[in-house]
């Protein structure tokens, strides 16, 4: 149980375009979901944590009109890079979290972009 | 504000020989304390958790790892490695007294590789 997917595992865009990555949860409705960053051989730094129905909250220093977030439903979050640059080259790495128990954070398998 | 320190960005050991990656936090309220693995190219799974019931956390694949407020640490052990351990680790810790907006803090991550 508590399987988070993402789509697509890895994509590769156009400088100046955009680009959507799914996160579901897959056997769990996820009241909160977080997306990471992840540079070669780094942590993961936290860029914002998503509610189902409500606007994402961003971290400081990520620039929310590149990096939209939607969380339209209880298995759902969407994130959006928009007018994409090499430099967004990274990987992205959603996470969710179930409201119950401890409160344990599911961590899907990540997304390879590269922006060229 | 809370922070994670791992000691040694990366640890090479004999296969059969002990695990033991360093895990040391700040944090000003009771934290809750993880330790994930993450394989090339994949998400985070995670081997084990505290969260203030005993101190010693048993995990999977024969980790575990012990909690110890006087020195602020959380290091993970494994008796015997296996080449199957080779992999990246991180240990990440949660604000557990606020509930529903608990944020995990990485640290740098261990590289682990097994020496044949």
């Amino acid at each position: 149980g508590a399987v988070v997917s993402q789509h697509p595992s890895w994509v590769i865009c156009k400088s100046g375009t955009s680009v959507k990555i799914e996160c579901r949860s897959l056997d769990f409705q996820a009241t909160t979901m977080f997306w990471y960053r992840q540079f070669p051989k780094q942590s993961l730094m936290l860029m914002a944590t998503s509610n189902e129905g409500s606007k994402a909250t961003y971290e400081q220093g990520v620039e929310k009109d590149k990096f939209l977030i939607n969380h339209a439903s209880l298995t759902l979050s969407t994130l959006t890079v928009t007018s994409a640059h090499p430099e967004d080259s990274s990987f992205y790495i959603c996470s969710a979290r179930t409201g119950q128990g401890i409160y344990e954070q599911y961590f899907g398998p990540g997304t390879r972009l590269t922006v060229t | 504000a809370q922070s994670v320190t791992q000691l040694g960005s990366h640890v090479s050991v004999s296969e059969g020989a002990l695990v033991l990656l360093r895990c040391n936090y700040s944090s000003s309220v009771p934290p809750y304390l993880f330790w994930y693995v993450q394989y090339p190219n994949q998400g985070l799974q995670l081997l084990l958790k505290y969260t203030s019931a005993a101190t010693l956390v048993k995990g999977i694949n024969g980790f575990e790892a012990e909690f110890k407020k006087s020195e602020t640490s959380f290091h993970l052990t494994k008796p015997s490695a296996h080449m199957s351990d080779a992999a990246e680790y991180f240990c990440a810790v949660s604000d557990g007294s606020n509930f529903g907006n608990e944020k995990l803090t990485f640290g740098t991550g261990t590289r682990l590789t097994i020496i044949p």
